[in-house]
């Protein structure tokens, strides 16, 4: 497709459960970017790949979330034994091959996965 | 790290008439980049605007435009002629500028209705 796919687009799960969350970025972008949107707020980072490596995961707020992308195309983001707090939207954002000094690129984003636990 | 203020949660305009959305930001980078984005109830975050921290003039997008003073650290988003279709979120990120620092740190939003 032409732009950044998110599934599924909606997941309702019981706390404690593990979900996972898939990102199919725009074909030849080298960055994914993941970002948490709680209700009313802007959203915040999560973690980066740029191919298959996770240059910074800073913004993952526990250890049970893990974000991966093992071949540089589609990303999974899951989250074990959810908790309420993770009741969120879940957000995908792909960009072109990085250069140094040139931060115009935008990130292109998905429809995003609304989470909630309950 | 960078913080981006939006202080305004909610407007109202007119439709046909501009409105103006205000956007503060704070950095100790000396180089960056500014994004408005916005959101409409789809969900799906929509890129309208860049500017860069050296850019001499300031950014203009079709009926987009950006009020960037540099020395008050604002980069205030215009839309002009308001359609109902311009109803949505508008979020205004920034970015350093710096080679292992690519992620977006995001405003709180502001949620524009147009009226017809």
């Amino acid at each position: 497709g032409a732009g950044v796919s998110q599934s599924p687009r909606y997941k309702v799960a019981k706390r404690g459960q593990d979900v996972a969350l898939r990102c199919d970025p725009i074909s030849g972008h080298v960055s994914l970017f993941w970002y948490q949107q709680a209700l009313g707020q802007g959203p915040e980072f999560l973690t980066y790949f740029q191919n298959e490596a996770q240059l910074d995961k800073s913004g993952l707020p526990s250890d049970r979330f893990f974000a991966e992308r093992p071949e540089g195309s589609v990303s999974t983001l899951k989250i074990q034994r959810t908790q309420q707090e993770d009741s969120a939207v879940y957000l995908c954002a792909s960009s072109l091959r990085p250069r140094a000094g040139s931060i115009n690129q935008p990130q292109h984003f998905g429809d995003g996965t609304r989470l909630s636990i309950l | 790290a960078q913080k981006i203020t939006q202080t305004q949660p909610g407007m109202f305009v007119q439709e046909k008439e501009a409105v103006t959305l205000d956007c503060t930001y704070d950095t100790s980078d000396p180089s960056y980049g500014l994004f408005w984005y916005k959101q409409p109830s789809s969900g799906e975050m929509i890129f309208l605007i860049y500017q860069g921290s050296y850019d001499q003039q300031n950014a203009t997008e079709g009926r987009y435009s950006l009020n960037f003073q540099k020395a008050r650290k604002s980069a205030n988003l215009v839309i002009s002629a308001s359609q109902l279709g311009d109803s949505a979120m508008y979020f205004c990120a920034m970015r350093a500028a710096r080679s292992n620092d690519y992620k977006l740190s995001f405003g709180a939003g502001t949620t524009v209705t147009v009226r017809a």
